[in-house]
């Protein structure tokens, strides 16, 4: 069985700060990896997937995340973070994309922006 | 880009009545559609898992005379809420299967009163 696990239900952060979104994952298998914003009363946006290409992956929006085998480890980071990042974030794993192959969602994480 | 378009995005009905949710893939073949349900401020729990033309397979603990999910044609799937309760008010995603990825609906927040 897959597992995703966020650390930390809510994350704040000043405009122009770095965002640091911790996920870590369980897998018996070669993981994909993903990253989903959502803001409220919206569907899940896609922010960027690892399927088992460069280890760096860049998003949209100036996110990018990075896969460490080595310590099970999938975080997303931020350089410096806008008011209009102000959501909650989901990391997901499959394994095995685009097939019947479900998506397992962490508990979310909400990122809150301050002036 | 793949788009998935779920309607309606909000409902409001009473006790004991039945609500139908659609998903649409727009611009491609949806042949895997999963049903997700999501309780404010929580995580998205999967209930079920529609292939086109066969039943649905249903997660451990959701009732599938309660949530009926139909997947006819490979552009359509829909969820019946039947004889809904206000614990079912909830917001409900789909999601679809495409080329290595997975694109959601936008949800529908249904409130049973």
């Amino acid at each position: 069985a897959q597992s995703v696990t966020q650390l930390g239900s809510h994350v704040s952060v000043s405009e122009g700060a770095l965002v640091l979104l911790r996920c870590n994952y369980s897998s018996s298998v070669p993981p994909y990896l993903f990253w989903y914003v959502q803001y409220p009363n919206q569907g899940l946006q896609l922010l960027l997937k690892y399927t088992s290409a460069a280890t760096l992956v860049k998003g949209i929006n100036g996110f990018e995340a990075e896969f460490k085998k080595s310590e099970t480890s999938f975080h997303l980071t931020k350089p410096s973070a806008h008011m209009s990042d102000a959501a909650e974030y989901f990391c997901a794993v499959s394994d095995h994309p685009g097939t019947a192959s479900k998506l397992t969602f962490g508990t979310g994480t909400r990122l809150q922006v301050t002036l | 880009g793949a788009v998935v378009s779920q309607h309606p995005s909000w409902v409001i009905c009473k006790s004991g009545t039945s609500v139908k949710i659609e998903c649409r893939s727009l611009d491609f073949q949806a042949t895997t559609m999963f049903w997700y349900r999501q309780f404010p401020k929580q995580s998205l729990m999967l209930m079920a898992t529609s292939n086109e033309g066969s039943k649905a397979t249903y997660e451990q603990g959701v009732e599938k005379d309660k949530f009926l999910i139909n997947h006819a044609s490979l552009t359509l799937s829909t969820l019946t809420v039947t004889s809904a309760h206000p614990e079912d008010s909830s917001f409900y995603i789909c999601s679809a299967t495409n080329r290595g990825g997975y694109t959601f609906g936008s949800g529908t927040r249904l409130t049973v009163v």
